[in-house]
């Protein structure tokens, strides 16, 4: 059974902490897929990798990093919290083929 | 810039209606058209159409695609309550991402 897994289902976090979201695989992909969604935006592309240590920004990089050291985890970094980074953030992965896998996502509140 | 485009916005109806959710897209290079279902968790695979008019079925949901008019639409017939989550439509546009619209809201009412 196809699985990615997402290290935190909820989080609270302070405005300047910094934040790391963990997403891990089990599918042998080579890409990976960071999004954050926020109501009436759709997914917004932060950030995606094609392979280890590789990495690419997408729509939103700004006020986030990434890190791939190993094949199968992908790590969405928040270098200094703000409100604005609530969010619900979605790890996506795709093989192959174009079907991509989602994570159950990390609904993040930066007080 | 790749767009896609999603109506309406949100949608109510009742059990027992059918509805269509429409999406329309602009992309450089068109690999293939995805649609998901999102309830409170992540969202879930659908449909995936790569191909002009051939539809594609599972249970009360079908899809089909028309990329000499770039759109797609989603039917659900007899829709109930457990229909109720926002439906996104997704292009692939062989950029290894994907192109997100802002997806269709639907609710069911009993």
């Amino acid at each position: 059974d196809v699985k990615v897994t997402q290290s935190s289902r909820y989080l609270v976090k302070r405005t300047g902490e910094k934040v790391f979201l963990e997403c891990v695989q089990d599918m042998d992909h080579e890409n990976m897929f960071w999004y954050r969604q926020d109501p009436g935006l759709g997914l917004r592309l932060i950030y995606f990798s094609y392979d280890v240590k590789m990495k690419e920004k997408g729509d939103i990089p700004e006020g986030y990093s990434v890190s791939r050291e190993k094949k199968e985890r992908f790590s969405l970094i928040l270098e200094s919290a703000s409100t604005n980074q609530t969010s619900m953030y979605l790890c996506a992965t795709t093989g192959q083929t174009t079907e991509a896998f989602f994570g159950q996502g990390t609904r993040l509140t930066v007080v | 810039e790749d767009k896609v485009v999603q109506s309406p916005l949100s949608l109510v109806v009742h059990e027992g209606d059918t509805v269509t959710l429409n999406c329309s897209y602009e992309v450089t290079n068109f690999r293939s058209l995805l649609w998901y279902k999102q309830e409170k968790k992540a969202p879930t695979f659908l449909f995936m159409l790569t191909s002009s008019g051939i539809e594609k079925k599972s249970g009360r949901l079908s899809s089909i695609l028309d990329k000499k008019e770039l759109f797609s639409i989603l039917n659900i017939t007899a829709t109930q309550t457990g229909d109720s989550a926002v439906y996104l439509c997704a292009v692939d546009n062989y950029g290894q991402n994907f192109v997100f619209g802002p997806g269709t809201r639907l609710s069911v009412l009993p």
